[in-house]
Formats: C-alpha cells, structure tokens, sequence
C-alpha cells in the first residue's frame, strides 16, 4: 500500500515569507508525527496528534511554527516569517494507533530559506 | 532529560565482515528503544524495536541488537555486512507514552567492496 507521501519535496524561500508544508499519512493511522532533521540539531521531535486529542505540540520551536490536521487525515506545517535557521529536511511520520506502534516515516520535504 | 548518545559519527566495514554499531540512553523508566536506517535519498525505515522480554531483538535485513540495562546501551549489530548496508544508522528512544522519539545524532556507515 501506499506510504507516507509528503509535499512539496523541495521547497526554496525567501527569508520572512511563510510556507506550508504538506504531509499524507498512511490511510487508518490515527496518529501523525513532525520531526526536523538539520546538520546542526539532527533529527528533532516537532509535534504530535493523535486521533481527535489535542496535539503535543511540545517540540515546535518558536511561535513562528504551527501545523494542523484535518479530519484526522491530512496534516500542513505552517511556518511564519521564514528565518535562514529553518532551513532542514521536514520529516513526517504516522502510526496506526499511540503508544510505541512503529512510526512510519515519509521521504522529507527539503527546506532552504535565502 | 533523555538523551541518547551514538560516539561513531563514521564507520567503515568491509563487505562480509561484522559490525557493531553503539549506542548509549540517558532516561530515568523503563526505556522503549529503536533503531532507524536512512538511505541516501530514501526515508527513515525501521529495523527493530525493544520495549520489554528478550533483550536480543531481532530485526529486519539481518539486523539485531541487544539491550543491556547495567551499561545503558543498545548496539545493533550484524554478523555479515553487504554492501547495500551503506547508510545512515539513527538510535532512538521513545519517551511520552512512546510517541515522542528522541533520536541520536547518527552513524554513517560505509561498506567497503
């Protein structure tokens, strides 16, 4: 079946604009993970949801970063006024159900701020 | 804070030989560990998991790894490497009910023919 797809898979910005950026789970995970992998901080926990709970949102790392998910399928990073830190591969993940269900990890979508 | 700890940044084997890859975990319960394979290009795939019982996991493409409580640690090793092994190594521990993986900084391996 089909996995984790993510959109765009490579984005190129200005600094101060804002993107969004894209992520389909595998159909019936009910669970939806954001990661961020850069050369300076490796691969970083960004947010969580899960099913219709509110999401963990512990791992954003400035207000600047926001994401959604609607209809406990498709989810949208969002991140503000774009900073040149920002730059990285943004990694989506989904798992069936909560807990340690094995994350399924999609190919990244690759952020570079000017 | 967990932390995990991954001391080789780089690694290089020769095709057939065995490998052994390290990984240390700071966490104060019961820790749920992983390890993940990226591949050039390709996204991050896992190969095993530990939550709890036998402390030999074994994984997926020949892949296994043992959890010593005592040493914190959780080396994946294999006893015969292929040269499609060539990739990224990424330990994990999961923390937050196990959604939340914190990940180590990776191991680069390289297979030489």
């Amino acid at each position: 079946g089909a996995g984790v797809s993510q959109s765009p898979s490579n984005k190129v910005t200005e600094k101060g604009k804002d993107v969004e950026l894209r992520c389909d789970p595998i159909s019936g995970h009910t669970a939806l993970y954001w990661y961020r992998q850069s050369l300076g901080q490796g691969l970083e926990f960004l947010i969580y949801f899960q099913g219709n709970s509110a999401p963990d949102k512990s791992g954003l790392p400035s207000d600047r970063f926001s994401a959604e998910r609607t209809g406990g399928s498709v989810s949208t990073l969002t991140i503000q006024r774009t900073q040149q830190e920002d730059s990285a591969v943004y990694l989506c993940a989904s798992s069936l159900g909560a807990g340690f269900d094995t994350q399924y990890f999609g190919p990244g979508t690759r952020l570079t701020v000017l | 804070a967990q932390s995990v700890t991954q001391p080789d940044i780089h690694i290089t084997v020769s095709e057939g030989a065995s490998l052994e890859l390290r990984c240390n975990y700071s966490y104060g319960a019961t820790p749920y560990l992983f390890w993940y394979v990226q591949s050039p290009g390709q996204g991050l795939q896992l190969l095993l998991k530990y939550f709890s019982g036998d402390t030999l996991v074994q994984g997926i493409k020949g892949f296994e790894a043992e959890f010593k409580r005592s040493q914190s640690s959780f080396n994946l090793r294999k006893p015969s490497v292929h040269w499609s092994d060539a990739a990224e190594y990424f330990c994990a521990v999961g923390t937050g009910g196990g959604n939340k993986l914190t990940f180590g900084t990776g191991t680069q391996l390289k297979v030489e023919l």
